[in-house]
């Protein structure tokens, strides 16, 4: 069964900085570009960032370019989202998802809230 | 920037209606069009991807067609547990969901 759980998420400073990670199972992680996605609340769906399977190539929004870095540890089947500089507008629940083609993605985690204010 | 419009923003149906949400491009997009059910406090749910594909579990009511900048969801008489907010995708881009509420 294939299973993603995002860990990390918490309460942070506008100008803090958090890692997220998402631990998977159930499939073999190697093989597949992972994405992040986020919520803000009441809102919906925001791509954040993807990366290619081998952790070399990476895709950033615009809204977070600069900021955040994706990355993965294949030998540990752990992808993670290094978030800098945050800002009030990055709060949102973060989703990890698996990518099946372009960004379609049939399975998701449960989700991790990260709320960004002083 | 593609943009895709969801409409309606709401719609209100009954159990065993048919519901047809609709999803358009502000240009012409792949086939790489995928629709998501949310229901509150979850994860999108994968229904549809490549336009017309429904993913793994999904039951056959749930149908997605379209093409160049027009896409629909149908759902064929909806059960109970369908009443939920609808997403349409392509690539990086999300449209902003339309709301099916039970009436």
């Amino acid at each position: 069964e294939v299973q993603l759980v995002e860990s990390g998420g918490g309460f942070v400073q506008p100008g803090g900085s958090l890692r997220l990670s998402c631990a998977a199972s159930g499939f073999t992680f190697n093989n597949y570009w992972m994405v992040w996605f986020r919520q803000g609340p009441g809102k919906g769906l925001e791509w954040v960032s993807h990366i290619n399977p081998d952790g070399s190539s990476a895709y950033y929004a615009d809204s977070v370019k600069g900021r955040f870095t994706i990355s993965r540890d294949n030998a540990k089947n752990t992808l993670y989202l290094q978030m800098n500089s945050l800002r009030a507008e990055d709060t949102a629940v973060y989703y990890c998802a698996r990518d099946m083609s372009w960004l379609q993605s049939e399975y998701w985690g449960q989700g991790t809230l990260v709320t960004v204010s002083s | 920037e593609t943009v895709l419009t969801q409409s309606p923003a709401t719609l209100s149906l009954s159990p065993g209606e048919r519901a047809t949400l609709s999803c358009r491009a502000s240009q012409s997009v792949s086939n790489y069009l995928a629709w998501y059910q949310q229901k509150p406090g979850q994860a999108p749910r994968l229904l549809i991807h490549d336009v017309s594909n429904r993913a793994t579990g999904i039951p056959a009511r749930f149908s997605g067609s379209g093409s160049g900048t027009d896409f629909t969801l149908t759902i064929y008489s909806l059960e109970p547990e369908d009443f939920a907010v609808y997403y349409c995708q392509q690539f990086s881009i999300f449209g902003q969901g339309t709301r099916l509420d039970i009436k």
